[in-house]
């Protein structure tokens, strides 16, 4: 079974360009997440799709940023303009329907955005 | 608000070593908890979970964690290390009902010969 595939896997725009991630979750996964780690610092909550509706965007930093879900399959995060401190390492994880394996996430290897 | 504590951010072990990271997390009530691993160029990888039940869990690799509850600490521990485990380590907390995890800010482990 394919795990949790994000591309790019690296990045490299200038400040005020935009940038877009893409993530696609493991087959039947219904829940998709997005976190992302700045340098130095902890791995923080950006947001979680169920299918393609917006369960939880508490952790979206600015309008800068959107995510969608078109079909509630893969998703993507667009950063529009890009700032400096927007660098940094974007996760997506997703997680099956219903179950103990309800709160289990399984992480993709993640996108590394670097904004100069 | 809730918040994960990993006080060592960079540990070094002696290969065939005994291992533990520490990991307190402060919030009211007990949390789901978890420990993941992210090797250089991988995603994060579950180690183990804590949802209920037996305080100590087992893992993958090896691994066990142990929930104290008067403590707040769910601490990472392996036997005997191998050069393999050398990785940054990250323990993790979600609320019963909710599906975001709060991490802590890792702990990169490095195993000498």
């Amino acid at each position: 079974e394919a795990g949790v595939t994000q591309f790019p896997s690296h990045s490299v725009i200038e400040k005020g360009q935009t940038v877009t991630l893409r993530c696609d979750p493991i087959s039947g996964h219904d829940n998709l997440y997005w976190y992302r780690r700045v340098m130095g610092k902890e791995i923080k909550f950006l947001l979680h799709f169920v299918k393609e509706s917006k369960q939880d965007e508490s952790g979206m930093p600015n309008n800068r940023f959107l995510a969608e879900r078109t079909g509630g399959t893969y998703s993507t995060l667009k950063v529009q303009p890009a700032e400096l401190e927007d660098s940094g390492v974007y996760f997506c994880a997703s997680s099956p329907p219903g179950g103990r394996s309800y709160n289990e996430q399984f992480f993709g290897p993640g996108t590394r955005l670097t904004v100069l | 608000a809730q918040s994960v504590t990993q006080p060592d951010i960079h540990i070094t072990v002696s290969e065939g070593a005994s291992l533990e990271l520490r990991c307190n997390y402060s919030y009211g009530a007990t949390p789901y908890l978890f420990w993941y691993v992210q090797s250089p160029g991988q995603g994060l990888q579950l180690l183990l979970k804590y949802f209920s039940g037996d305080t100590l869990v087992q893992g993958i690799k090896g691994f066990e964690a142990e929930f104290k509850r008067s403590q707040s600490s769910f601490n990472l521990r392996k036997p005997s290390v191998h050069w393999s485990d050398a990785a940054e380590y990250f323990c993790a907390v979600m609320n019963t009902g909710f599906q975001k995890l709060v991490f802590g800010t890792g702990t990169r482990l490095l195993v000498s010969p």
